[in-house]
């Protein structure tokens, strides 16, 4: 069954600290996988898409991560800012536009 | 530049009554689809549609239906509104199927609540 679990549930960090949000997958055949923030009351935002041949991808304070091989992404956060306060979705794709989603990982980033 | 637009934001009906959330959008995208989001879980896909006079049902269409008449329209309709269709809409668009890397534009959301 295809399936993205992400973790932790939530997180809370000081503001300026980094932190990593973790995304394991089942989803087959894998075509992509997508890290949204969303904020409250909003809808998901892109930060990142990544194909099984990329296992990198940053946008701005932003670095996402993909291993292939052993279904497992992850997202860091440099330099924390209050704004960064959200839940962060992983999105995996397979090729027949089966598109699921992980339930979230909410972050907290305190003065 | 509009976007994906969602009508309307907030919404209470009653068990049995019908409905339809709106969604357009402007981006000329050939693939749009709605999802739920319930508390505690992933969005799930309700039905998509990969372009005009198609669609196809998602991981839960039961009690929902949808048309797609023309590219930039893509209405959700509730027939017999159920306690359990409670939860938070989103619309999302695309140039082409998730199974692309094109970017997946989500609109505002629209909160349903059924009594």
């Amino acid at each position: 069954k295809n399936q993205v679990e992400q973790s932790p549930q939530s997180l809370i960090i000081l503001e300026g600290k980094n932190c990593t949000l973790q995304c394991n997958y089942t989803v087959s055949p894998f075509s992509n996988l997508r890290w949204y923030k969303q904020d409250t009351g909003r809808g998901p935002v892109s930060l990142t898409i990544m194909t099984f041949s990329e296992n990198t991808k940053s946008n701005g304070r932003y670095t996402a991560t993909l291993d292939a091989d052993t279904k497992q992404s992850s997202l860091h956060i440099t330099a924390s800012q209050l704004s960064d306060s959200a839940s962060y979705i992983c999105v995996v794709s397979a090729w027949n536009n089966d598109m699921r989603f992980g339930a979230g990982t909410r972050l907290t980033v305190k003065p | 530049n509009a976007g994906v637009t969602q009508t309307p934001k907030f919404q209470v009906l009653k068990t049995g009554q019908s409905m339809t959330l709106q969604c357009a959008q402007d981006m000329n995208h050939e693939y749009m689809s709605w999802y739920r989001q319930d508390p505690g879980m992933g969005l799930r896909l309700i039905h998509y549609s990969v372009g005009a006079g198609i669609t196809d049902q998602g991981e839960v269409p039961n009690g929902y239906n949808v048309s797609r008449s023309t590219t930039e329209d893509f209405p959700l309709r509730l027939l017999s509104a159920a306690p359990s269709q409670t939860s938070v809409y989103f619309c999302a668009s695309s140039a082409y199927g998730t199974g692309y890397t094109g970017e997946l534009f989500f609109g505002e959301g629209s909160r349903l609540t059924v009594l």
